[in-house]
């Protein structure tokens, strides 16, 4: 079956850099984008990036231009989360979702377990 | 507009049926899909391209869209039901993707 397992939990000071890693198993890699979706603690969910497996382009939300990176490494079927200049309000819960699409509709099935990262000095 | 909009939260009787509904502009392009959420838990694709089910998901909970307005309904809410339910689609313009807010649907 379908899986996307998360790395672990990470604790970080403020103004430094996270890598989270979604490793994809039971189906084709290179067949669906990775989306990246993120949940400060209380609150809604955050669309924050998607990632071609193929070539590797990428589309990052607005407000994170500038300090969000997705990468992948198709020999290990893994994708990475890496933001730079963490601040206290990045602290959530990160999620991987695969990218399904189809005409005008697109969904994301399944989603990672989440990887919890706290900002704290 | 990029936004989706959701009420912030519903209430449902035991075995009644209950509609959330999301409004967004990008809505009129793009078709929307639902996911629940439970506390400590990641969300589950409930609903995709507007009212198809995922094999596993329970024949009570329908989607519907139509303009810029999408609804999910949850026809004999259970008490497993209770949870906090996200809309999602494509954003009219770029390539990129909203949520809705989030609606927290308490079983009663």
């Amino acid at each position: 079956q379908v899986q996307l397992v998360q790395s672990g939990a990470e604790v970080k000071q403020p103004g430094a850099s996270v890598k989270v890693s979604c490793k994809a198993s039971g189906y084709t890699f290179s067949k669906h984008w990775m989306h990246w979706v993120r949940q400060a603690p209380g609150q809604g969910l955050e669309w924050m990036g998607i990632i071609n497996p193929d070539a590797g382009t990428t589309s990052y939300a607005q407000k994170l231009q500038g300090r969000l990176t997705l990468t992948r490494d198709t020999s290990a079927s893994t994708f990475s989360m890496e933001l730079n200049n963490l601040q206290s309000e990045d602290t959530a819960v990160y999620y991987c979702a695969r990218d399904h699409s189809l005409g005008s509709a697109w969904w994301f099935d399944p989603w990672g377990q989440g990887t919890l990262v706290t900002v704290s000095s | 507009s990029s936004e989706l909009t959701q009420d912030p939260a519903v209430s449902v009787a035991l075995g009644q049926t209950v509609r959330i509904t999301c409004q967004g502009d990008s809505l009129r392009t793009y078709s929307p899909s639902w996911y629940q959420q439970k506390p400590g838990q990641a969300p589950v694709l409930v609903i995709h391209a507007k009212d198809n089910r995922p094999s596993g998901i329970a024949d009570r909970f329908s989607g519907a869209s139509s303009g810029d307005t999408a609804s999910l309904t949850i026809t004999g809410a259970q008490a497993e039901d209770e949870a906090d339910y996200y809309c999602n689609s494509r954003a009219s313009s770029g390539f990129y993707w909203v949520f809705g807010g989030g609606t927290h649907v308490t079983v009663l």
